[in-house]
Order: C-alpha cells, then sequence, then structure tokens
C-alpha cells in the first residue's frame, strides 16, 4: 500500500520559516492535503489541493508538490502553530485515503 | 454553519461489537461524502473507512475490512460506524468528517470531536 513519510519533529524559531516534508513515490501526480491538529483537538485542514488555503487560514501557510516531496512552508512562525502536521492523499491506484505519519511542529 | 458530533464511544471488551453515530447538520447530508477517521492514543491519524453520498459505494482501510461496516441514514443526516471482532489496537478516538468537495480526492474540511471507543478485558 501506498505509503507517505514525514519526520517526526521539526523546530523553529518564532518569526522564522518552518517546513514540513511529505515523501511519498511519485506524489508529484497525487493531490496533497495538509492538517493541523492541537493538542485535545480535532484536525484542521490547513492546505487542500497541494497548495490553495481553505478561508481562515493565514496567507504563511503555503503548500507545494514535486517528484517525491510534498512541502507544507509555514512563514514568520508563532507560537500558535505549534501543533501536529499531518499529509493526506487519496492513491488513486488502490482506492484507499492515506494519512502520513505526522511532523510535530515545536516553536522554540 | 456546518456541525458533525459524534456519539457511541464507549469501552467494550475485547471481540465486542460497538456502533458509533455522526449527526450532521448545517449542510445537505445527502449530497456528501462521508468519512470516518480514527486517532489512537498518542498515534497519527489513521482512514477507517469512507461512504458515497447515495450510499452505494464503501471502502474500507485493510486493517478494518470485514469487521467494521459504515452506513448512512440520509432521513436522520446520520453516519455510523458499526465496529465488531474489536480487539485492542482498536482503541482510539473515532471522527467522523466531511470533504470540501464531492469527490475522493478532496480534502477534509468539516471535522467532529470525535468518541472515544476502548476495547479492553
Amino acid at each position: 500500500s501506498y505509503v507517505l513519510t514525514q519526520p517526526p519533529s521539526v523546530s523553529e524559531a518564532p518569526g522564522q520559516t518552518a517546513k514540513i516534508t511529505c515523501v511519498g513515490d511519485g506524489i508529484g501526480g497525487k493531490v496533497v492535503h495538509w492538517y493541523r491538529q492541537r493538542p485535545g483537538q480535532a484536525p484542521v485542514l490547513v492546505i487542500y489541493d497541494d497548495k490553495d488555503r481553505p478561508s481562515g487560514i493565514p496567507e504563511r501557510f503555503s503548500g507545494s508538490n514535486s517528484g517525491n516531496t510534498a512541502t507544507l512552508t509555514i512563514s514568520r512562525v508563532e507560537a500558535g502553530d505549534e501543533a501536529d502536521y499531518y499529509c493526506q492523499i487519496w492513491d488513486g491506484s488502490s482506492d484507499l485515503t492515506v494519512f502520513g505519519g505526522g511532523t510535530k511542529l515545536t516553536v522554540l | 454553519e456546518v456541525q458533525l458530533v459524534e456519539s457511541g464511544g464507549g469501552r467494550v471488551q475485547p471481540g465486542g461489537s460497538l456502533r458509533l453515530s455522526c449527526a450532521a447538520s448545517g449542510f445537505i447530508f445527502s449530497s456528501h461524502w462521508m468519512y470516518w477517521v480514527r486517532q489512537g492514543p498518542g498515534k497519527g491519524l489513521m482512514w477507517v473507512a469512507r461512504i458515497n453520498s447515495d450510499g452505494a459505494t464503501t471502502t474500507y482501510a485493510d486493517s478494518v475490512k470485514g469487521r467494521f461496516t459504515i452506513s448512512r441514514d440520509d432521513g436522520k443526516n446520520t453516519l455510523h460506524l458499526h465496529m465488531s471482532d474489536l480487539r485492542a489496537d482498536d482503541t482510539a478516538v473515532y471522527f467522523c468528517a466531511r470533504p470540501r468537495c464531492a469527490s475522493k480526492s478532496c480534502g477534509l474540511q468539516y471535522w467532529g470531536q470525535g468518541t472515544l471507543a476502548t476495547v479492553s478485558s
């Protein structure tokens, strides 16, 4: 089955740029979504269709997807961005929905 | 306002059954695919099952296939997940979710707060 691999953790200082990767075989040919999950809360969609932002998500959040890597970029990181982030795709070959293992973003 | 409210969680012994429900409001329920996603204690998100808008097509993660059944009652705007032959590793918070658009490739924009199912003797 299709596997999405994320780094377990990423740390960044306030005001800097955090990049969270999601690696999968030929992921550039698939549509990637990203979620933020704060402790004890439900996930929130922050990027859909590789790079689009739902209403209410700051412009500081952006996404890209090419080759074997999709990337969530958070510019000017703030303390409130500290959370777990998950990538997700629908794999057309298997018809399964797949989540990455998640990345804990720590704001130093 | 879209709202999804899960219920039905609780403690059950290994091998037992549990039925989860998700009450939907604020949108035309019968027009949308619906999903169940779970999260074990201290673990990441795992997709469990999805059902299309007319209930004719259901798909399951390999780890629950044959044990779990997703269904919908459009008259009551309610999504269900019937779980049987439960194992300890099915212990998780179960979320229902609705995609932002009418396709399997769409992101999940609306989520409930989850209901906890604990499988333990």
